[in-house]
């Protein structure tokens, strides 16, 4: 039972435009949100995230929007850079406390090309 | 100096062995967290401890056991090893409670069950 899904697999954008990577959950009760980034043989780093209590967040050149109504979240990089390059995992916080865990999507490969 | 770091980074092994992951992370952090990553990418949560004490066991076999010796380790033993415990596996760590619990991931070990 996937409760968070990346249905795109991989995205290849141009240097300079706009990336979209989608994520889509079915658990209501998720309360926060988060993108991480991973490069190869690296750890998830945490990019940024988003209260369900907001529909927006912005950090630099990433920013993250939230559809309540649809469970759908987005993350828009512009302008995209090489270095943006990896792979992006949308993430969604479930529980309380101590009791708290994040449920992940299986990730969206990003390809910058020049 | 890495903030949450694994050991070893590889781990190559016969079907039936025992063999340990050590995690330690500096940064002061309450909960700390294995998950493993699957050869179909998915980042599944396995267990997380805060202050030492067993928070979250997601329906783990009880092969796997983690041991916390104290809130900055999180080690992972693993008995009777079997071909499908090849995966990677990442330690985590997080301040709880925390707005967005941003986790911060190390490198991951990646295990070859032969």
């Amino acid at each position: 039972d996937q409760q968070v899904k990346q249905n795109s697999p991989s995205l290849s954008v141009q240097e300079g435009r706009i990336s979209i990577l989608n994520c889509d959950y079915t658990n209501s009760m998720f309360d926060y949100f988060l993108w991480y980034k991973k490069y190869p043989a690296e750890g998830p780093t945490f990019l940024i995230s988003i209260s369900s209590i907001k529909d927006k967040n912005e950090d630099g050149r990433f920013t993250v929007f939230l559809n309540k109504s649809a469970k759908h979240l987005s993350l828009h990089i512009v302008p995209s850079q090489p270095g943006d390059s990896a792979v992006y995992f949308c993430a969604a916080r479930g529980g309380t406390g101590t009791a708290s865990k994040l449920t992940f999507g299986t990730g969206t490969r990003l390809q910058v090309t020049l | 100096d890495t903030a949450v770091s694994q050991t070893p980074k590889y781990l190559v092994t016969q079907m039936g062995n025992d063999k340990s992951i050590k995690c330690e992370q500096n940064l002061g952090h309450d909960t700390m967290y294995w998950y493993k990553q699957d050869s179909k990418k998915f980042l599944k949560i396995m267990f997380s401890y805060n202050n030492k004490e067993l928070i979250i066991n997601e329906t783990v076999p009880n092969r796997f056991s983690p041991k916390s010796p104290d809130k900055a380790h999180l080690n992972l033993h693993i008995n009777s090893l079997e071909l499908g415990d090849s995966a990677v596996y990442f330690c985590a760590s997080s301040r709880i409670p925390v707005g967005g619990n941003e986790q911060f991931f190390g490198p991951g070990t990646r295990l070859t069950v032969l």
